[in-house]
């Protein structure tokens, strides 16, 4: 089955790192992917991996995949502001994504 | 390139009314097309999903439909509306590629009163 578990709450202090944290249960996904929400708006695609890679690198983003464990995590580098938002951790079933419950991300000065 | 619009953005409805919330998408020919719901505090859960013109299948049983009259338009309908249907509904196309994103919509927030 389907089951993606991502804690709900995040809080780091502007300029530091933010790791954020998911696991999910269907061994077969061949792909995850991390999503971001702002207040009000719908859901803007980050980055995704392939099950095969365990690290993938955009600009401030870092993912590390272990499929061992199922665990996948996003980690922002120096966090800002603009980082404020939920973020969802997402694997791909035969014909839908199933999402994680998202974890919002604050980011105090 | 693709564009996915919904509306309206915002619906305050009372219970036992209708609903239609309303999907498009601009630049792709016969996407996947979805319907989820995002309630408050909780993630996303999807409703429904099409491949193709008339072609509708539902996650979970519940008070909506979908339709999809055209290749590029997906509607969302209640006969009579619940106050559990409030919520915030996010519409998503996709392709059947190997990596399978999805894009979303700007969502359309629904208040039943």
């Amino acid at each position: 089955g389907e089951d993606v578990e991502q804690s709900l709450f995040l809080s780091v202090r502007e300029g530091d790192s933010s790791v954020i944290n998911c696991t999910y249960t269907d061994s077969s996904s061949t792909y995850l992917y991390w999503y971001k929400q702002e207040p009000g708006a719908g859901l803007q695609l980050l980055t995704y991996i392939f099950s095969n890679m365990d690290m993938k690198q955009d600009q401030r983003l870092t993912v590390l995949l272990n499929k061992k464990d199922k665990h996948l995590s996003l980690r922002i580098a120096d966090t800002q502001t603009g980082d404020s938002a939920i973020y969802f951790c997402a694997e791909k079933g035969d014909y839908k994504l199933s999402f994680g419950a998202g974890t919002t991300v604050t980011v105090r000065a | 390139s693709q564009t996915i619009h919904q509306w309206p953005a915002t619906l305050v409805q009372p219970v036992g009314s209708p609903l239609s919330l309303e999907c498009t998408v601009e630049g792709t020919s016969n996407p996947n097309l979805y319907w989820y719901r995002q309630a408050a505090g909780r993630g996303l859960q999807l409703l429904f999903y099409s491949v193709g013109i008339g072609q509708i299948s539902s996650e979970v049983p519940q008070n909506l439909s979908a339709s999809r009259p055209q290749d590029r338009q997906f509607i969302l309908s209640s006969k009579k509306l619940l106050l559990s249907d409030s919520g915030f509904y996010l519409c998503a196309w996709g392709k059947s590629t190997n990596t399978g994103e999805l894009f979303f919509g700007e969502g359309s927030r629904l208040t039943v009163l």
